[in-house]
């Protein structure tokens, strides 16, 4: 069973820092992986997503790498600003079957003026 | 401007009421997932269909909760009877068919907030 775990679970930085958010996930065999924000009460807005084969995309101020061999993707936000205060989200696409998505928990993030 | 939509956007009920919450996945999408948002479980996968057919059911408690796609333009997630428990927001994805070759994104909707009182 796949199991998707995201550190810290809480994040608060001052504007303009670089930050990292992790995402770890137990079983390498996985056909892609997502990164969404979700701000409170609001949908899931995909950022990027990083197919099995690749090792990095990049949108804008965002990059996030992945590592499928020791189970780590990594996002990583330039110049953080107060928009983008909101929960970050990565979800694992398993290649298997029905390629079932897990979720991680999150990492709330919180970008102080 | 293709987009996943949701109806309602938020529902408040009495325990032991119906619920139908309504899906319209994105023209063409043949995959529609059913997730279940809450605070302590984060998303959980309720249900999955590909093709309108329902390929996995089994995080969706079989006892009260019901899933369809009457057809490719409207999947439904019915719960019956509701209790208190299953306030959550529920999400409706939908994405292209993975046909072993394509990687694929999965398109949310904006949700729906049930409250069971």
């Amino acid at each position: 069973k796949q199991e998707v775990t995201q550190i810290p679970a809480a994040l608060s930085v001052p504007e303009g820092e670089n930050l990292v958010l992790n995402c770890s996930f137990t079983d390498s065999a996985i056909y892609n992986l997502q990164w969404f924000r979700q701000d409170p009460g609001k949908g899931l807005t995909s950022l990027l997503l990083i197919q099995s084969s690749q090792r990095e995309q990049t949108s804008g101020r965002l990059n996030a790498s992945l590592d499928k061999s020791s189970g780590r993707s990594t996002l990583y936000i330039a110049a953080s600003q107060p928009g983008d205060s909101a929960t970050y989200l990565c979800a694992v696409k398993g290649s298997g079957g029905y390629q079932k998505v897990t979720f991680g928990t999150g990492t709330k993030l919180q970008v102080i003026p | 401007d293709a987009r996943v939509t949701q109806t309602p956007r938020h529902k408040v009920t009495e325990m032991g009421q119906e619920v139908t919450m309504r899906c319209q996945p994105i023209l063409g999408h043949n995959t529609v997932f059913w997730y279940r948002q809450t605070m302590m479980q984060g998303l959980e996968l309720l249900a999955y269909f590909r093709n309108r057919a329902p390929l996995d059911d089994s995080g969706m408690p079989k006892d009260r909760f019901s899933a369809e796609m009457p057809d490719a333009t409207l999947a439904t997630l019915k719960i019956q009877p509701s209790e208190p428990r299953d306030s959550a927001v529920y999400f409706c994805a939908s994405g292209p068919t993975p046909d072993g070759t394509v990687n694929t994104e999965a398109f949310f909707g904006q949700g729906t907030r049930l409250t069971v009182v």
